[in-house]
């Protein structure tokens, strides 16, 4: 059972490209969630969407966006990269019943120089 | 928003010791979780515990909701078990958006 997957593991980027983090889950989760971990931090939430179609910004969605055409992909676009952007991006999904945890990703570790 | 701090930030232990997290939020939920960050940096989900309490061999965690805490409890430590402990609580009333606290890092010895 493959989980949350996200591609790429690990990617440098000059400032001002852009690229598209892929995240996929096969679990037919209905929520899917987009986190960036900066160093010695917690999570901070992106993005989020609750289903197919619907996404919503979270805590810190400036230079990012989203979007969700199918219930098992949740792809997290960075138009005009930044150096402020250099992170660890986590995807995570979970069924959206208040009784059942999330699953996470292994993370995708983007610098931006 | 709610507010989640969890303590202690560091903690440094010899193996064999047993350690209390905890995490604090500043308004009723209806879940949480604990989740491990281990060195590699992967996120595992440790409990999910709205109330009462839940063991898992070594580990084992209790919520307290009407008080608006949670410990975790580390018994018997490993070198295995050091990395970062995050819990996790709803944004907002019944949402199903998490939260984070800021960890706690653990260290463990041999």
């Amino acid at each position: 059972n493959a989980g949350v997957t996200q591609t790429p593991k690990f990617r440098i980027l000059k400032i001002g490209q852009s690229m598209t983090l892929q995240c996929a889950q096969d679990m037919n989760h209905n929520y899917m969630y987009w986190y960036r971990q900066d160093p010695g931090m917690g999570l901070k939430l992106i993005y989020y969407s609750v289903g197919a179609g619907i996404t919503d910004k979270g805590e810190v969605p400036n230079g990012y966006n989203v979007s969700r055409s199918t219930t098992e992909y949740f792809p997290l676009r960075l138009e005009l990269a930044a150096p402020s952007q250099t992170s660890v991006y986590f995807c995570a999904s979970s069924p959206g019943n208040s009784n059942q945890p999330q699953h996470f990703g292994d993370g995708t570790r983007l610098s931006i120089l | 928003g709610i507010q989640v701090e969890q303590s202690p930030p560091d903690l440094i232990l010899q193996e064999g010791a047993n350690s209390t997290l905890r995490c604090n939020f500043s308004d009723s939920v209806n879940n949480l979780q604990w989740f491990h960050q281990n060195p590699w940096g992967q996120l595992i989900n440790l409990f999910y515990i709205p109330s009462g309490t839940k063991q898992n061999g070594r580990l084992s965690a209790t919520t307290v909701a009407t008080e608006r805490y949670s410990l975790l409890y580390i018994s018997s430590s490993q070198t295995t078990d050091s990395g970062v402990y995050f819990c996790a609580v709803p944004s907002s009333g019944g949402s199903y958006i998490p939260t984070f606290g800021r960890g706690t890092s653990l260290i463990v010895h041999p």
